[in-house]
Formats: C-alpha cells, sequence, structure tokens
C-alpha cells in the first residue's frame, strides 16, 4: 500500500529555534517527494521537491533531506519565525501514474 | 507563474441546496484538474480527476451524482456539491497540472472553499 508516514503529529517551538520533520514512506514506485507548508484554512503550498537521486534541497531556511534508500525524508526549519506556524505536509508521487500520496502532516506552532 | 485560483473561498448553505466551486489556473493551461476534500486535522483526499473535454475519473467511495465536476476549458473546472448536508461541510481544494496526460505529477493547488452545510 502506498504510504506515507509523518512524525511527529504537532510541534511547539520557540521563535529563533531549530525543528526537524520525520517523512517515512512506502510509496513506490517513487518518482518525486515534495514538501508543502499549508498556512491554516489555505491551500498547500510547495517548498521543495526532490528526485530519487537527490539529497537535499534548500528553500531559504526550509532544508530537506531525502534517502531513497530507507525511504525516509526530513524537513528542517533553521531559526523559526512565527510565520512558520503551519501544517507541513510531505507529498509522495510515483512514477507510473500522477496520484500523489500525502501524508497527515504536522502541525508546528511557533511562540514568541 | 503557476498561480492556482477558487472561488468562492467561503461559502454557508442550507441543507438540500446546491454549491458550485470553481477553480482556474489564472497563468497556465491545465490539461487536468483534480479536486480534493480535507477534514480539519486530516490529510487531503483526492476525489476525482478531471480532463479538459472529458468526463471525471472518481476515487472509490465518491459519488459521482453528488459531486458534479464539469471542465470545460482549459483554465476552468467546477465542482458542484448538489444536495448539500452538513456532512459535506469540509475544505474543498483543487489543484491544476501543468503538463497533461498520466505521467505528470506537478500540481499546483488552489487556496481552497470552505463549505459549510447547516
Amino acid at each position: 500500500k502506498n504510504q506515507v508516514e509523518q512524525s511527529p503529529q504537532s510541534l511547539i517551538i520557540l521563535e529563533g529555534k531549530n525543528c526537524t520533520l520525520q517523512c517515512n514512506y512506502t510509496v513506490s514506485p517513487f518518482s518525486n517527494l515534495r514538501w508543502y507548508k499549508q498556512d491554516t484554512g489555505r491551500g498547500p503550498v510547495s517548498l521543495t521537491i526532490m528526485t530519487f537521486s537527490e539529497n537535499t534541497k534548500s528553500n531559504g531556511r526550509y532544508t530537506a533531506t531525502l534517502d531513497a534508500d530507507t525511504k525516509q525524508s526530513s524537513l528542517h526549519i533553521t531559526a523559526s519565525q512565527l510565520s512558520d506556524s503551519a501544517s507541513y505536509i510531505c507529498v509522495v508521487s510515483r512514477s507510473n501514474d500522477y496520484k500523489l500520496s500525502f501524508g497527515a502532516g504536522t502541525t508546528v506552532t511557533v511562540r514568541a | 507563474g503557476a498561480v492556482v485560483s477558487q472561488h468562492p473561498s467561503w461559502v454557508i448553505c442550507k441543507s438540500g441546496t446546491s454549491v458550485k466551486i470553481e477553480c482556474r489556473s489564472l497563468d497556465f493551461q491545465a490539461t487536468t484538474m483534480f479536486w480534493y476534500r480535507q477534514f480539519p486535522k486530516q490529510s487531503l483526499m483526492l476525489m476525482a480527476t478531471s480532463n479538459e473535454g472529458s468526463k471525471a475519473t472518481y476515487e472509490q467511495g465518491v459519488e459521482k451524482d453528488k459531486f458534479l465536476i464539469n471542465h470545460a476549458s482549459l483554465t476552468l473546472s467546477t465542482l458542484t456539491v448538489t444536495s448539500a448536508h452538513p456532512e459535506d461541510s469540509s475544505f474543498y481544494i483543487c489543484s491544476a497540472s501543468l503538463a497533461g496526460g498520466p505521467l505528470t505529477d506537478t500540481q499546483y493547488f488552489g487556496p481552497g472553499t470552505r463549505l459549510t452545510v447547516l
């Protein structure tokens, strides 16, 4: 079954601190993995995308890693800001069709 | 680039009425558009895939007669929730794909539409 598991389900961090979110997947055959940020009541916005051959991808204070062998990915947020408070969703796509497999998301709350 | 809009952003309706939600790709042509539903604290769930000029493909468990999808042009897809009931209250999100065809996976998401059925 094509699944995407994210952890933790939620976390609270102080402004300025770093945090790392985890994503494990069983989707196959693998095409790419994306991390999205979804603000409350808004649609997801793409942060990073990584294909099989890419190990890391950065977008400002967001850095994603991918280990295609262990089927694990992480999203690291550096020097968190209040605006980072959102749900972060790991999405994996298969190479044989167009469908996306979504993780349940990690809700990040940044407090001053 | 690759902006997708939805209208309305939120809607409240009475039980039994029908509601239409529009999804537009503003600066690109989208051969394929997708409709998702998201309940609170849950992941996005694909409802259907619509290709311009053809009938939509619905996911298992999604009633095609209740959720009518029309993809009349390369920039517009509509989702009509017919005879809405309170259990249809949800956040509906569309996405559009830059390139058409079964192997595409580049989807750009709209901002979502919050539907509340009283």
